[in-house]
């Protein structure tokens, strides 16, 4: 089935980028998802990009998708203390389970001032 | 507003209880789902249902139960079986879609401990 990686750690100065990778096997899946989970709450979707799609911007944010790879990564520019949280990777294959997401473990990201 | 419910936040229970989380949304979504969320572990699938008085095991069902009466709840029992039950239990709810993205919006996730 689906495995989803990522690392588990990235701390970055307030201002500059920061760049969460991820990656996925499965090659079918179609859309690939980018969740923010702060301390003791849901989650909550910050963007999405489809599969035949290589990147996706949206304000502050860039998704890019090397298919090929199978390589996720999302960019924060101009990060802000606000930004901190974990930071997941999903994918969905509607092939297998309808709706079924499968989950990356997760990046924390820590912005220090 | 829109959006998905759980309660408690914080739940105690002695070893060898069941106890029950609950789950509501007003989003008029089919599917629902709950997660297992350990440190560090990222999220797991328990169970999920996509249609009123059916659902189906996740990748962890074992020692959990769920029913799904109504379409607005899905509550989930964490029973005496479950070996390891202290955790962040997340609910979250969908549309049904084969041909578009398929947000889950998750609620606010209730934290079990079980001393």
């Amino acid at each position: 089935g689906e495995d989803v990686e990522q690392s588990l750690f990235l701390s970055v100065r307030e201002g500059d980028s920061s760049v969460i990778n991820c990656t996925y096997t499965d090659s079918s899946s179609t859309y690939l998802y980018w969740y923010k989970q702060e301390p003791g709450a849901g989650l909550q979707l910050l963007t999405y990009i489809f599969s035949n799609m290589d990147m996706k911007q949206d304000q502050r944010l860039t998704v890019l998708l090397n298919k090929k790879d199978k390589h996720l990564s999302l960019r924060i520019a101009d990060t802000q203390t606000g930004d901190s949280a974990i930071y997941f990777c999903a994918a969905m294959n509607y092939g297998g389970s309808q709706g079924n997401l499968i989950f990356g473990k997760g990046t924390k990201l820590s912005v220090k001032p | 507003d829109g959006g998905i419910t759980q309660s408690p936040k914080y739940l105690f229970r002695k070893e060898g209880q069941n106890v029950t989380l609950s789950c509501e949304q007003n989003l008029n979504h089919d599917a629902m789902y709950w997660y297992r969320q350990d440190p560090g572990q990222g999220l797991r699938l328990i169970y999920y249902s996509q249609i009123v008085n059916d659902f189906q095991k996740g990748d962890i069902a074992e020692g959990y139960s769920v029913s799904r009466e109504k379409k607005e709840s899905f509550p989930l029992t964490v029973t005496s079986a479950q070996k390891n039950p202290t955790a962040f239990y997340l609910c979250a709810s969908s549309i049904i879609s084969g041909s578009s993205y398929n947000e889950q919006f998750f609620g606010p996730g209730t934290r079990l401990t079980v001393l």
